[in-house]
């Protein structure tokens, strides 16, 4: 079982549609949680944290459920601009030291005009 | 502030050789990280180096090794090539025990 899985996608949208992502971790011990935007050929650049009391940042909201170990990612009013691979991360520890990230593969959405 | 810069930017390579891909940390950033990213899937993490020293690796064999140097820079060396080492390679940098990484746009390296 991989360790971070999400919907590949793709996610084809109109402009204006809500749209949500969910991904599951296996690591129950994994503390820290983050969706990443990526753009194509691009490196993937912090879209924002997530948080077991759930947040929202402008149009986008996240919520984190531990018990389920299930994150989600909600798009609404959708622009053009949003298209792009969102990347659910959790974070992983070895040994007492900082903990590295660890990625899904990435859900695809295409928002059309 | 400068940001986290990659060189070089494209790379090919032929199957056998070895490779360097060099990274320049954020200001102010002592730790930094390497991340392989294969087409279509996420960035998989390869080691970590604080204080110049490996601080953790992922399941990458050794012909992947690293350094970091005193000003925190650091380099990935890629020994004998595989055509499945054709990548995106990311560098991501930051402060130590902080998840606040910055990623520089990374080296596409490609084996043939």
């Amino acid at each position: 079982r991989k360790e971070v899985e999400q919907d590949p996608g793709p996610f084809n949208v109109p402009e204006g549609a809500t749209v949500a992502f969910n991904c599951t971790y296996s690591n129950s011990a994994s503390q820290s949680f983050f969706w990443y935007r990526q753009d194509c050929r691009k490196e993937p650049k912090l879209l924002m944290s997530v948080y077991s009391s759930g947040n929202e940042d402008g149009r986008f909201t996240a919520q984190l459920n531990r018990a389920s170990q299930y994150i989600s990612l909600l798009i609404r009013d959708s622009k053009l601009s949003d298209s792009a691979t969102y990347l659910c991360v959790v974070t992983s520890y070895y040994g007492g030291s900082q903990g590295n990230l660890i990625f899904g593969k990435g859900t695809k959405l295409s928002v059309k005009p | 502030e400068t940001g986290v810069t990659q060189s070089p930017t494209h790379l090919i390579k032929t199957r056998g050789q070895q490779v360097t891909l060099r990274c320049s940390s954020q200001s102010g950033h002592n730790t930094v990280s390497w991340y392989q990213q294969a087409l279509g899937q996420g960035p998989q993490f390869i080691f970590q180096y604080y204080r110049e020293e490996e601080n953790g690796r992922g399941n990458f064999p050794p012909r992947f090794s690293g350094l970091q140097f005193p000003n925190y820079s650091s380099e990935l060396n890629v020994n004998a090539l595989e055509l499945d080492d054709s990548a995106l390679y990311l560098c991501a940098s930051s402060p130590w025990d902080s998840y606040g990484y910055t990623f520089g746009s990374g080296t596409r390296l490609t084996v043939v």
